[in-house]
């Protein structure tokens, strides 16, 4: 079983929807992370935790939020979805005592018409 | 602020071709440096890893060595294979929260 799940895989939605990505993982680590990837640009940090009570803003939080609902799990929602939020998006988990080394999910696309 | 700069792609080789990709970096202090692998379809696996200056850091075939006095951690392999088909991400990590930047990703294709 993979270490870090998220769901969906692939959504597509309409703009002004809410939707909800869900992230989970069994790696016991407290640090967990939302991405975007866009080509040319790379992946960008959205919001980051480092435990259930420490939320931080990343460096493209606007027309995102979180919820860190336990250790293991972390949740992204686009409160008014808009098209060039259309993205692939991915969870991220590190150790606290393993600098840096972040765990990547499979990646939600999402796509907003 | 800290950044990335790694060479564009798409790199085309053949099989058991050499292979390098340019990273050069920028950050305040002393920076650990990645190279972060992404197979089509999947979330990016940690390569590799150096953590100060002339580590080289190693795996399935790969290294990098960082160069402090050039601010740069270029990934090599002898010769690739079709299966080395993917993209790959140079990375720093800086700062007191841990911060990972990330360059924009250099596409690989391995053509038999």
């Amino acid at each position: 079983d993979a270490d870090v799940t998220q769901t969906p895989r692939n959504r597509i939605t309409k703009t002004g929807k809410r939707i909800m990505l869900e992230c989970s993982q069994t790696k016991g680590h407290d640090r967990m992370y939302w991405y975007r990837q866009d080509p040319g640009l790379g992946l960008r940090l959205i919001y980051y935790s480092f435990d259930v009570k420490d939320i931080n803003k990343g460096e493209i939080s606007d027309g995102y939020s979180v919820s860190r609902q336990a250790q293991a799990k972390f949740s992204l929602s686009l409160e008014s979805a808009i098209p060039n939020q259309t993205a692939l998006y991915f969870c991220a988990t590190s150790d606290s005592r393993t600098a840096y080394e972040q765990y990547f999910g499979p990646g939600t696309r999402l796509t907003v018409t | 602020g800290d950044s990335v700069t790694q060479m564009e792609g798409p790199v085309t080789l053949s099989e058991e071709a050499f292979l390098t990709i340019n990273c050069t970096y920028t950050a305040t202090g002393y920076p650990s440096l990645f190279w972060y692998v992404q197979y089509p379809g999947e979330g990016l696996q940690l390569l590799l890893k150096a953590t100060k200056a002339d580590d080289k850091g190693s795996n399935k075939g790969f290294e990098a060595t960082y160069r402090k006095e050039t601010t740069s951690f270029h990934l090599e392999k002898g010769s690739v294979q079709v299966s080395d088909s993917a993209v790959y991400f140079c990375a720093l990590g800086s700062g007191g929260y841990q911060k990972v930047t990330f360059g924009t990703g250099t596409k690989l294709q391995v053509i038999p």
